[in-house]
């Protein structure tokens, strides 16, 4: 299984702020993903991000609110921009297992926009 | 499409009581099946994972669910409930495109 870092686990940001999040995984894997888990709500897939090539996002999420970097096999950063209250979440990244079957998760940053 | 649905946000059991956790899924291919506990403030872990091999799968904690193609059925249970099985779980199902569909969770009280 591989093991997920994510930095920060939690930070209260003021309105209108741009904050990044760091997800550092422990072996080279192809695809990471980024999800957001509002609150009281499942998971929602927000991106996934590939080495080498564009993030691609899902429908309700563009690269402007949303920037992703993947510079090498083990790294990624999603910055949420111009935050809102709304966009209070979890931020969980993800990758994808061996054969691709399940996927692992980090702790998740819980952030709060006030 | 892939979807999951979970019936029923809350479920309460006693105990030492069964635990069982709904979950039906909608696949146009042959679908893999997960199961995912967050406890509060974590991330989320595995559980188990239906992958097409034996339709009863085991996995961590004494939880085993069940894979029932004729129902679309994939139900979590745990013949008797721990105080630290309290939690938060998702069913996911996953497309060829290696995308996570979640359900919208139950959440779990074990009622001492």
């Amino acid at each position: 299984s591989a093991v997920i870092s994510q930095k920060p686990s939690r930070d209260i940001c003021q309105r209108g702020t741009s904050l990044t999040i760091q997800c550092q995984v422990d072996s080279q894997v192809t695809m990471m993903f980024w999800y957001r888990q509002q609150p009281g709500q499942s998971l929602t897939l927000i991106a996934t991000a590939n080495q080498g090539s564009e993030a691609t996002y899902e429908s309700g999420f563009v690269i402007d609110k949303f920037p992703i970097s993947r510079p090498n096999l083990t790294f990624s950063t999603l910055t949420v921009s111009n935050m809102s209250p709304e966009d209070s979440s979890i931020y969980l990244c993800s990758v994808a297992g061996t054969g691709n079957t399940e996927a692992f998760f980090g702790q998740g940053t819980r952030l709060t926009v006030v | 499409a892939q979807s999951v649905t979970q019936l029923g946000s809350h479920v309460s059991v006693s105990e030492g009581a069964l635990v069982l956790l709904r979950c039906n899924y909608s696949s146009s291919v042959p679908p893999y099946l997960f199961w995912y506990v967050q406890y509060p403030n974590q991330g989320l872990q595995l559980l188990l994972k239906y992958t097409s091999a034996a339709t009863l799968v085991k996995g961590i904690n004494g939880f085993e669910a069940e894979f029932k193609k004729s129902e679309t059925s994939f139900h979590l249970t745990k013949p008797s409930a721990h105080m630290s099985d309290a939690a938060e779980y998702f069913c996911a199902v996953r497309n060829g495109a290696n995308n996570l569909f979640f359900g919208t969770g139950t959440r779990l009280t074990v009622i001492p």
